[in-house]
């Protein structure tokens, strides 16, 4: 089935460690994204990427990197930088990538928890 | 940037009532999506809802762009349809970026 998979659904991680999350999709997307949601709050845009080997800061960026060396796959890496890691993460895409922000599909999430 | 502002943030249904999902936005939008976000966390595509009107099963939504609006009806809710229900925009102007509203809390009672 076509779809978005994302990877751990559930993270535990201690103080000053990187994590990386995984968002793979095979819905031949260009466009990929990455948001962060806080209890009771909207999404806010982390990073996004418009086509392989490209990508963009968005609203919050701090503390986060990602890669796009392969259309299918927008992996997210919380850095130690990041002073408050605790969140839900959601992967998306679209199949616009020439500017428009096209129809989103989201993945599962990632829950992280930082000890 | 973008405001959208989603009212009423808290909504409590008996099940069978019908409800009204109100997404405001601050400037002109290229397109504007709905989503329900389940007790689980996923986010569910509602409707994909630049202008005018669309419907599927007990849901339509009605964007008018002009008075920068958008509008998500739920007919003979049911205990599934609880969660939290987001809009989002895509701003003229803006390059691939989706702004989000807070959202909207709805609990269907049995």
């Amino acid at each position: 089935d076509g779809g978005i998979t994302q990877s751990p659904k559930y993270l535990f991680r201690k103080e000053g460690q990187n994590v990386t999350l995984s968002c793979e999709q095979n819905l031949n997307h260009d466009a990929m994204y990455w948001y962060r949601q806080d209890p009771g709050q909207g999404l806010r845009l982390i990073y996004y990427s418009q086509i392989v080997n490209d990508f963009q800061k968005g609203d919050i960026a701090e503390g986060y990197s990602v890669s796009r060396e392969k259309k299918e796959s927008f992996p997210l890496t919380v850095t130690s930088a990041q002073k408050n890691p605790t969140a839900f993460y959601l992967c998306a895409s679209s199949p616009a990538g020439t500017g428009r922000a096209g129809e989103l599909f989201f993945g599962e999430g990632s829950r992280l928890t930082v000890l | 940037g973008i405001q959208v502002e989603q009212s009423p943030p808290d909504l409590i249904l008996q099940e069978g009532a019908n409800s009204t999902l109100r997404c405001n936005f601050s400037d002109s939008v290229n397109n504007l999506q709905w989503f329900h976000q389940n007790p689980w966390g996923q986010l569910i595509n509602l409707f994909y809802i630049p202008s005018g009107t669309k419907q599927n099963g007990r849901l339509s939504a009605t964007t008018v762009a002009t008075e920068r609006y958008s509008l998500l009806y739920i007919s003979s809710s049911q205990t599934t349809d609880s969660g939290v229900y987001f809009c989002a925009v895509d701003p003229t102007g803006a390059n691939s970026k989706l702004t989000f509203g807070k959202g909207i809390t709805l609990s269907v009672r049995p």
